[in-house]
């Protein structure tokens, strides 16, 4: 297993302005990602982050409104660019600690609101 | 077709009871199957696995039907403490690795 924390737990934000999510594991992964969930809605992914590559991005997400960190291999950091109200979500770091798909383990979330 | 579809309840249900989720999937190349359990503002957390020939733990059974693209979760003598909603995943286009993609969820509520 691992254990995840993330920073902030929530932020209320104001329009325009951008947000830094840190996601910090307990162990060394390959394989870490970013999901948004949003009110009443499934978790969706954001990116894939591979430590010493750039961040594999899901067809609707963009690297310039959601520009991704991997220093190393306990850390992430997701940016939430020019935020707008729209943003408002959770959003969820989590990692595949064996890189063989049998699970993933999610950190405890950062909820977000854009006003 | 949503990728994972499921019934999204509620299901209010009594302690004790029986209780069965489904879950349909539309891409048939997918090759691993999980259910996680979400709590009220909590992440989400694996429940168990799917396999092809089923499998059970403890008062949770899952099952898989690969021809039919469907997944089921019953759980037997329902406590006050499974209440919270199940999400029913599979992996992503092509099985590639890592890509989960997640049904919006079955709210469960146990009530005394």
């Amino acid at each position: 297993s691992a254990v995840i924390s993330q920073k902030p737990s929530r932020d209320i934000c104001q329009r325009g302005t951008s947000l830094t999510i840190q996601c910090q594991v307990d162990s060394q992964v390959t394989m870490m990602f970013w999901y948004r969930q949003q009110p009443g809605q499934s978790l969706t992914l954001i990116a894939t982050a591979n430590q010493g590559s750039e961040a594999t991005y899901e067809s609707g997400f963009v690297i310039d409104k959601f520009p991704i960190s991997r220093p190393n291999l306990t850390f992430s950091t997701l940016t939430v660019s020019n935020m707008s109200p729209e943003d408002s979500s959770i959003y969820l770091c989590s990692v595949d600690p064996t890189g063989r798909q049998e699970t993933q383990y999610f950190g405890p979330g950062t909820r977000l609101l854009v006003l | 077709r949503k990728e994972v579809e499921q019934d999204p309840g509620p299901f209010n249900v009594p302690e004790g009871a029986t209780v069965a989720f489904n879950c349909t999937y539309s891409n048939s190349a997918s090759q691993s199957f999980f259910w996680y359990r979400q709590d009220c503002r909590k992440e989400p957390k694996l429940l168990m696995s799917v396999y092809s020939s089923g499998n059970e733990d403890g008062r949770f059974t899952a099952q898989l039907n690969r021809a039919s693209q469907y997944i089921s979760l019953l759980i037997r003598d329902s406590k006050l403490s499974d209440s919270a909603t199940y999400l029913c995943v599979v992996n992503g286009p092509g099985g590639s690795q890592g890509n989960l993609i997640f049904g919006k969820g079955t709210k469960l509520s146990v009530k005394p």
